[in-house]
């Protein structure tokens, strides 16, 4: 059981390249999360998706697009990268509210 | 909106002593409430949640987190702590209402032990 998996592990742009991050987690589960962590603020969230077909804002979108592919998979898209999105991303999902949270392993990203 | 607030970035302590992480979270509305750990270059692990009934919920590592409605506060406390409790800790919370499942998080505590 594989759990929740993110691609890549590392990724190095140059300010204005474009990239999705992939997520697919194996454990039937409802809502899938996007998180960029930084020092000093936490976890962020960037977009959630409460179910299969539909996506929501967090507290920090702009710049970001998502996808809910289907119910395993909830990609990430960085349309035009900025140094300001130099981040670990992390994705999650879990099956209710109540629930724990499976997180990825995280993506490393850094923004020239 | 919901958001939630952790009052120290930084929480220093001798091992053995007793320490609180203090977390404030503002809702309107219902909440279900976490406390999450995050272990020296690890991923973040729950470590102990409110959904309802006893307001004093405990871990099995000896951390305990009391739900206090009027004050709006989970903090967390564990009486003596170790040098392997030397973690950052992160308050969450997700907002209880029909269909939504946002979950935020606190900035984080970094708690460092020391002997």
């Amino acid at each position: 059981n594989a759990g929740v998996t993110q691609t890549p592990k590392f990724q190095v742009l140059k300010t204005g390249q474009s990239m999705t991050l992939q997520c697919a987690q194996d454990m039937n589960h409802n809502s899938m999360y996007w998180y960029r962590q930084d020092p000093g603020m936490g976890l962020r969230l960037i977009y959630y998706s409460a179910s299969e077909g539909t996506t929501d804002k967090g507290e920090v979108p702009n710049g970001y697009n998502v996808s809910r592919l289907n119910k395993r998979e909830f990609s990430l898209r960085l349309e035009s990268a900025a140094p300001s999105q130099t981040s670990v991303y992390f994705c999650a999902s879990r099956t209710e509210p109540n629930e724990k949270l499976f997180f990825g392993s995280g993506t490393q990203l850094s923004v020239l | 909106a919901q958001s939630v607030t952790q009052l120290d970035s930084q929480v220093p302590v001798f091992e053995e002593a007793p320490v609180e992480l203090r977390c404030n979270y503002s809702s309107s509305v219902s909440v279900y409430l976490f406390w999450y750990v995050q272990y020296p270059n690890q991923g973040l692990q729950l470590l102990l949640k409110y959904l309802s009934g006893s307001t004093l919920v405990e871990s099995i590592n000896g951390f305990e987190a009391e739900f206090n409605k009027s004050q709006t506060s989970f903090h967390l406390r564990k009486p003596s702590v170790h040098i392997s409790d030397t973690a950052e800790y992160f308050c969450a919370v997700t907002t209880i209402s029909g269909g939504y499942n946002k979950l935020i998080f606190g900035a984080g505590t970094r708690l460092a032990v020391h002997p």
